[in-house]
Order: C-alpha cells, then sequence, then structure tokens
C-alpha cells in the first residue's frame, strides 16, 4: 500500500459525458501528478501540481483538466469523452525533502475509465 | 532527461539473480538512474536509484558502470512476485518541487516456476 488512495478504482461512461477522478496524497506529500496509461500508449505524465499550484503539463489535452485543493487532494475532470480516453489514469504525490534527488514517486491503485 | 533502451522481455528462474541492463549513452553528470516497476496494472513502484555508485537496498542492487552509459538492476533471488515491466528512467535530481518521470517500454521480466 503506498498511502496514495484513487476513487473510483472503475467508472464506465458514455462518449460526450464528463467525469472527475479523485487522488488523495501520501499525508505531508505536497506534489500530486497524473498520468495515463493506455494500451498504445504507455505511460504519459499528464499534469503536476505542487502544494496547489500547477507545476508541469504534459501531453494533457484541452478536454481533460485538474486542479489541488489546500487539503492536497486532487481532481482530473475529463469531458466530452471519446472511445480513446479509455485507460487507466494513475495519481502519484511525492515530497521534496533534504534529499531532492531521490524523487521517489508513491503511485495510487488507479481508476480503470471504459469509455463506451 | 536522457534516453534509455531497455530489452523489450526476458524471463528468469525462480530463485535466481535476474539482470536487467539499461543503456542510458547521453547521460548528462547530473542525472541519476532510477529504476521503478509495474506489477500488472497496479501503480508503479520505485525500486532504487544511483547517480555513480552501485546502491543496494531491501529490493534491488544497482550497478551503474564507469563511464555511467550502462546500468544493471539485479534482483538477487527472484520470485513468481517480481515478475512485472521494469522501467529504466534517467533524469536530473531536482530541489524544490520534484519533476515528473518519462517511461520508456521497459523490460517485461517473466519470473518462471
Amino acid at each position: 500500500d503506498s498511502g496514495v488512495t484513487q476513487t473510483p478504482k472503475h467508472l464506465i461512461t458514455a462518449t460526450g459525458q464528463r467525469v472527475t477522478l479523485r487522488c488523495s496524497p501520501r499525508s505531508g506529500d505536497l506534489s500530486v501528478y497524473w498520468y495515463q496509461q493506455s494500451l498504445d500508449q504507455g505511460l504519459q505524465f499528464l499534469i503536476h501540481y505542487y502544494n496547489g499550484e500547477e507545476r508541469a503539463k504534459g501531453n494533457i489535452l484541452e478536454r481533460f483538466s485538474a486542479q489541488q485543493f489546500p487539503d492536497l487532494h486532487s481532481e482530473l475532470n475529463l469531458s466530452s469523452l471519446e472511445l480513446g480516453d479509455s485507460a487507466l489514469y494513475f495519481c502519484a504525490s511525492s515530497v521534496a525533502g533534504n534529499h531532492p534527488e531521490r524523487n521517489e514517486q508513491f503511485f495510487g491503485p488507479g481508476t480503470r475509465l471504459t469509455v463506451l | 532527461d536522457a534516453k534509455t533502451t531497455q530489452p523489450p522481455s526476458m524471463d528468469c528462474a525462480e530463485g535466481r539473480a535476474a539482470n536487467l541492463p539499461c543503456n542510458h549513452s547521453t547521460i548528462s553528470g547530473n542525472e541519476y538512474v532510477y529504476w521503478y516497476r509495474q506489477i500488472h496494472s497496479q501503480g508503479p513502484q520505485y525500486i532504487i536509484h544511483g547517480l555513480k555508485n552501485n546502491e543496494t537496498n531491501e529490493m534491488a542492487s544497482l550497478i551503474i558502470t564507469e563511464d555511467r552509459k550502462s546500468s544493471t538492476l539485479i534482483l538477487p533471488h527472484a520470485t513468481l512476485r517480481d515478475t512485472a515491466v521494469y522501467y529504466c528512467i534517467v533524469r536530473v535530481g531536482t530541489s524544490g518541487s520534484a519533476r515528473q518521470l518519462t517511461f520508456g517500454s521497459g523490460t517485461q521480466l517473466t519470473v518462471l516456476p
């Protein structure tokens, strides 16, 4: 158990719909990352938040957005869903401490999104 | 981040050492080598990292060549539960807020009974 929780575990929805994925980082971790893993694209970084502020964007579509709240949990919002958005979505957290090179990221169990 | 090359798949007999290679010939002096693994459809898990010295922890050992252009992750006594995709990632260590990870294709390690 990494200490990172994600809800829901599974989500089935239809094209055109909007969903929200939730992530709670490990206690004390200020950074939250979102990754998408599809069969043909592998693990791809989407977005990084640090203490409520967006720090980096990766291959995140304009239909997707995220935020990190004052209690440090994060939500990933996916809208106008398409069949190709079906994937595993992972959240990870990390803390920058006295050994920044460690940069160990702790991954949650993921949310499996199926768009029909 | 420097590019890495890993074999797509490897087999290992249970109880034997698994040696997973990674080439990173364009690595820079301030880049670290990180290893993560992903057991089927679970979230990736950090294993170990190093800069130039060999490293060992409770999970594995990391051997980095003197020129730092390649490294080997060693699982000393592989078990069936070590069957997973292993990712070698090369990137700079950072201060302040840590950076995202860039995953390649990794090596599918299958531990055989």
